[in-house]
Protein backbone atom coordinates (compact mmCIF):
# COMPACT_ATOMS: atom_id res chain seq x y z
CA UNK A 1 0.00 0.00 0.00
CA UNK A 2 1.51 3.59 -1.38
CA UNK A 3 1.62 6.45 1.18
CA UNK A 4 0.70 9.58 0.31
CA UNK A 5 3.08 11.60 -1.26
CA UNK A 6 3.86 15.30 -2.13
CA UNK A 7 5.82 17.46 -4.35
CA UNK A 8 8.00 18.92 -4.45
CA UNK A 9 9.91 18.43 -1.03
CA UNK A 10 10.72 22.27 -0.87
CA UNK A 11 10.66 25.15 -2.70
CA UNK A 12 11.59 28.90 -3.04
CA UNK A 13 9.93 31.57 -4.20
CA UNK A 14 9.60 35.50 -4.64
CA UNK A 15 6.69 37.82 -3.22
CA UNK A 16 3.67 38.05 -5.79
CA UNK A 17 5.12 34.80 -7.56
CA UNK A 18 2.17 31.61 -7.79
CA UNK A 19 3.32 28.49 -6.39
CA UNK A 20 1.25 24.47 -7.42
CA UNK A 21 1.81 22.03 -4.61
CA UNK A 22 0.87 18.41 -5.40
CA UNK A 23 -0.55 15.51 -3.78
CA UNK A 24 -1.25 12.05 -4.55
CA UNK A 25 -3.45 10.16 -2.11
CA UNK A 26 -2.85 6.99 -0.47
CA UNK A 27 -4.62 4.14 -2.85
CA UNK A 28 -7.87 4.12 -2.45
CA UNK A 29 -8.40 7.41 -0.57
CA UNK A 30 -11.43 9.65 -2.17
CA UNK A 31 -11.00 12.38 0.29
CA UNK A 32 -8.23 14.48 0.84
CA UNK A 33 -7.45 17.63 2.63
CA UNK A 34 -5.22 20.62 2.24
CA UNK A 35 -3.15 22.18 5.53
CA UNK A 36 -0.30 25.19 6.27
CA UNK A 37 1.69 24.29 8.92
CA UNK A 38 3.76 27.46 10.19
CA UNK A 39 6.98 27.15 12.10
CA UNK A 40 6.56 26.18 15.74
CA UNK A 41 2.34 26.21 15.37
CA UNK A 42 0.07 23.19 14.27
CA UNK A 43 -1.65 22.33 11.33
CA UNK A 44 -4.45 24.86 9.28
CA UNK A 45 -7.07 23.69 7.87
CA UNK A 46 -7.30 24.91 3.86
CA UNK A 47 -9.71 23.21 2.32
CA UNK A 48 -11.19 19.68 1.81
CA UNK A 49 -11.75 17.80 -1.60
CA UNK A 50 -14.44 14.95 -2.18
CA UNK A 51 -14.86 13.18 -5.45
CA UNK A 52 -13.22 16.38 -7.05
CA UNK A 53 -15.32 18.83 -5.44
CA UNK A 54 -14.28 21.40 -2.98
CA UNK A 55 -15.87 19.82 0.46
CA UNK A 56 -15.46 22.36 3.44
CA UNK A 57 -12.93 25.50 3.71
CA UNK A 58 -10.81 26.84 6.15
CA UNK A 59 -10.04 30.74 7.01
CA UNK A 60 -7.70 31.09 4.48
CA UNK A 61 -8.69 33.81 0.96
CA UNK A 62 -9.54 32.94 -2.33
CA UNK A 63 -6.02 33.14 -3.50
CA UNK A 64 -5.41 29.36 -2.36
CA UNK A 65 -7.73 27.51 -4.55
CA UNK A 66 -7.09 23.70 -4.87
CA UNK A 67 -7.84 20.79 -7.67
CA UNK A 68 -8.69 17.23 -7.45
CA UNK A 69 -8.32 14.73 -9.80
CA UNK A 70 -10.23 11.59 -11.45
CA UNK A 71 -7.28 9.54 -9.76
CA UNK A 72 -7.86 11.73 -6.44
CA UNK A 73 -4.72 13.07 -6.43
CA UNK A 74 -4.77 16.82 -5.56
CA UNK A 75 -3.50 20.42 -6.27
CA UNK A 76 -2.98 23.35 -3.94
CA UNK A 77 -2.65 26.62 -6.07
CA UNK A 78 -1.55 29.83 -4.16
CA UNK A 79 -1.50 32.67 -6.26
CA UNK A 80 0.11 36.81 -5.52
CA UNK A 81 2.56 34.72 -2.89
CA UNK A 82 3.49 36.93 0.50
CA UNK A 83 5.69 36.44 3.07
CA UNK A 84 3.55 34.99 5.45
CA UNK A 85 2.66 31.95 2.69
CA UNK A 86 6.03 30.93 3.89
CA UNK A 87 5.00 26.92 5.49
CA UNK A 88 4.90 23.94 5.44
CA UNK A 89 2.57 22.57 3.24
CA UNK A 90 0.47 18.94 4.66
CA UNK A 91 -1.88 17.04 2.23
CA UNK A 92 -3.87 13.98 4.00
CA UNK A 93 -6.30 11.44 2.47
CA UNK A 94 -9.01 9.55 4.19
CA UNK A 95 -11.36 7.30 3.05
CA UNK A 96 -15.09 7.94 4.59
CA UNK A 97 -17.18 5.51 5.70
CA UNK A 98 -19.98 7.68 4.97
CA UNK A 99 -21.25 10.03 1.61
CA UNK A 100 -19.54 13.07 1.47
CA UNK A 101 -16.99 12.59 4.04
CA UNK A 102 -16.40 13.28 7.64
CA UNK A 103 -13.53 14.67 9.54
CA UNK A 104 -13.94 11.79 11.85
CA UNK A 105 -11.97 9.31 9.33
CA UNK A 106 -8.20 8.84 10.10
CA UNK A 107 -6.78 11.32 8.10
CA UNK A 108 -2.71 10.51 6.89
CA UNK A 109 -0.50 12.99 6.26
CA UNK A 110 2.23 13.51 3.25
CA UNK A 111 5.52 14.59 4.51
CA UNK A 112 4.82 18.16 3.33
CA UNK A 113 6.41 20.86 1.10
CA UNK A 114 8.22 23.55 2.87
CA UNK A 115 7.52 26.49 0.89
CA UNK A 116 9.91 29.55 1.10
CA UNK A 117 8.37 33.16 -0.05
CA UNK A 118 11.18 35.74 -0.25
CA UNK B 1 -9.87 32.17 18.72
CA UNK B 2 -8.10 29.11 19.58
CA UNK B 3 -10.40 26.12 19.70
CA UNK B 4 -7.81 24.04 21.18
CA UNK B 5 -5.52 24.68 23.82
CA UNK B 6 -2.27 22.33 24.34
CA UNK B 7 0.13 22.64 27.11
CA UNK B 8 3.11 22.26 27.92
CA UNK B 9 5.10 23.83 24.79
CA UNK B 10 8.11 21.47 26.12
CA UNK B 11 8.51 18.29 27.95
CA UNK B 12 11.68 16.72 28.71
CA UNK B 13 11.43 13.13 30.61
CA UNK B 14 14.15 10.81 31.58
CA UNK B 15 14.04 7.28 30.00
CA UNK B 16 11.54 5.39 31.79
CA UNK B 17 9.35 8.12 33.13
CA UNK B 18 5.64 9.00 32.09
CA UNK B 19 4.83 12.22 29.83
CA UNK B 20 1.91 13.93 30.28
CA UNK B 21 0.31 16.38 27.35
CA UNK B 22 -2.93 18.40 28.06
CA UNK B 23 -5.38 19.80 25.95
CA UNK B 24 -8.78 21.84 26.45
CA UNK B 25 -11.38 22.83 23.90
CA UNK B 26 -13.94 24.66 23.83
CA UNK B 27 -16.34 23.60 20.96
CA UNK B 28 -19.03 21.25 22.84
CA UNK B 29 -19.70 20.08 19.35
CA UNK B 30 -16.46 18.19 18.75
CA UNK B 31 -16.82 14.57 18.63
CA UNK B 32 -13.82 13.36 18.37
CA UNK B 33 -10.06 13.74 19.45
CA UNK B 34 -7.06 12.37 18.23
CA UNK B 35 -3.16 12.84 18.90
CA UNK B 36 -0.73 12.60 15.96
CA UNK B 37 3.02 12.59 16.22
CA UNK B 38 5.31 14.48 14.39
CA UNK B 39 8.93 13.35 13.22
CA UNK B 40 11.70 16.55 11.99
CA UNK B 41 10.92 16.31 8.20
CA UNK B 42 8.00 13.72 8.40
CA UNK B 43 4.23 14.77 8.27
CA UNK B 44 1.82 14.12 11.54
CA UNK B 45 0.85 10.75 12.02
CA UNK B 46 -2.20 9.54 14.11
CA UNK B 47 -0.94 7.70 17.37
CA UNK B 48 -4.62 7.44 19.14
CA UNK B 49 -7.62 8.73 19.32
CA UNK B 50 -10.65 8.96 21.49
CA UNK B 51 -14.49 10.03 21.10
CA UNK B 52 -16.40 11.44 24.30
CA UNK B 53 -18.55 8.13 25.18
CA UNK B 54 -15.58 6.88 26.50
CA UNK B 55 -13.58 8.12 29.48
CA UNK B 56 -10.44 6.25 28.97
CA UNK B 57 -8.46 4.80 25.82
CA UNK B 58 -5.26 2.75 25.84
CA UNK B 59 -2.76 1.20 23.05
CA UNK B 60 0.17 -0.11 24.51
CA UNK B 61 2.28 2.34 26.52
CA UNK B 62 0.22 5.26 24.83
CA UNK B 63 -3.39 6.18 27.29
CA UNK B 64 -5.64 9.30 26.52
CA UNK B 65 -8.13 10.16 29.28
CA UNK B 66 -11.32 12.59 28.56
CA UNK B 67 -12.90 14.43 30.81
CA UNK B 68 -16.33 15.67 29.09
CA UNK B 69 -17.56 17.97 31.76
CA UNK B 70 -14.12 20.13 32.26
CA UNK B 71 -13.61 19.93 28.06
CA UNK B 72 -10.13 18.44 28.59
CA UNK B 73 -8.46 15.39 27.47
CA UNK B 74 -4.63 14.51 27.97
CA UNK B 75 -2.04 11.80 26.41
CA UNK B 76 -0.23 9.90 28.81
CA UNK B 77 3.07 7.95 27.50
CA UNK B 78 4.25 5.30 29.84
CA UNK B 79 7.80 4.21 29.99
CA UNK B 80 9.14 7.23 27.85
CA UNK B 81 11.76 6.05 25.73
CA UNK B 82 14.46 8.19 23.69
CA UNK B 83 12.78 7.26 20.44
CA UNK B 84 9.19 8.77 21.76
CA UNK B 85 11.76 12.53 21.28
CA UNK B 86 8.82 14.17 18.98
CA UNK B 87 6.20 16.89 18.42
CA UNK B 88 2.51 15.98 19.85
CA UNK B 89 -0.18 17.51 18.72
CA UNK B 90 -4.11 17.12 19.66
CA UNK B 91 -6.58 17.86 17.51
CA UNK B 92 -10.53 18.08 17.38
CA UNK B 93 -13.15 17.84 15.07
CA UNK B 94 -17.01 17.74 14.40
CA UNK B 95 -18.19 14.39 12.72
CA UNK B 96 -20.06 16.28 9.88
CA UNK B 97 -18.81 16.31 6.37
CA UNK B 98 -15.85 18.88 5.00
CA UNK B 99 -14.98 19.87 8.68
CA UNK B 100 -11.12 19.89 9.87
CA UNK B 101 -9.34 18.71 12.29
CA UNK B 102 -8.43 21.68 14.55
CA UNK B 103 -5.14 21.23 15.85
CA UNK B 104 -3.47 22.53 19.03
CA UNK B 105 -0.05 24.39 18.79
CA UNK B 106 2.23 21.21 19.72
CA UNK B 107 4.47 20.16 22.95
CA UNK B 108 7.79 19.26 21.82
CA UNK B 109 8.84 16.19 23.38
CA UNK B 110 12.75 15.11 24.41
CA UNK B 111 12.91 11.73 26.48
CA UNK B 112 17.02 12.17 27.85
CA UNK B 113 18.62 8.57 27.99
Amino acid sequence: ETGVTQSPTHLIKTRGQQVTLRCSSQSGHNTVSWYQQALGQGPQFIFQYYREEENGRGNFPPRFSGLQFPNYSSELNVNALELDDSALYLCASSLPGTSGGTSTDTQYFGPGTRLTVL
Amino acid sequence: QQQVKQSPQSLIVQKGGISIINCAYENTAFDYFPWYQQFPGKGPALLIAIRPDVSEKKEGRFTISFNKSAKQFSLHIMDSQPGDSATYFCAASRNQAGTALIFGKGTTLSVSS
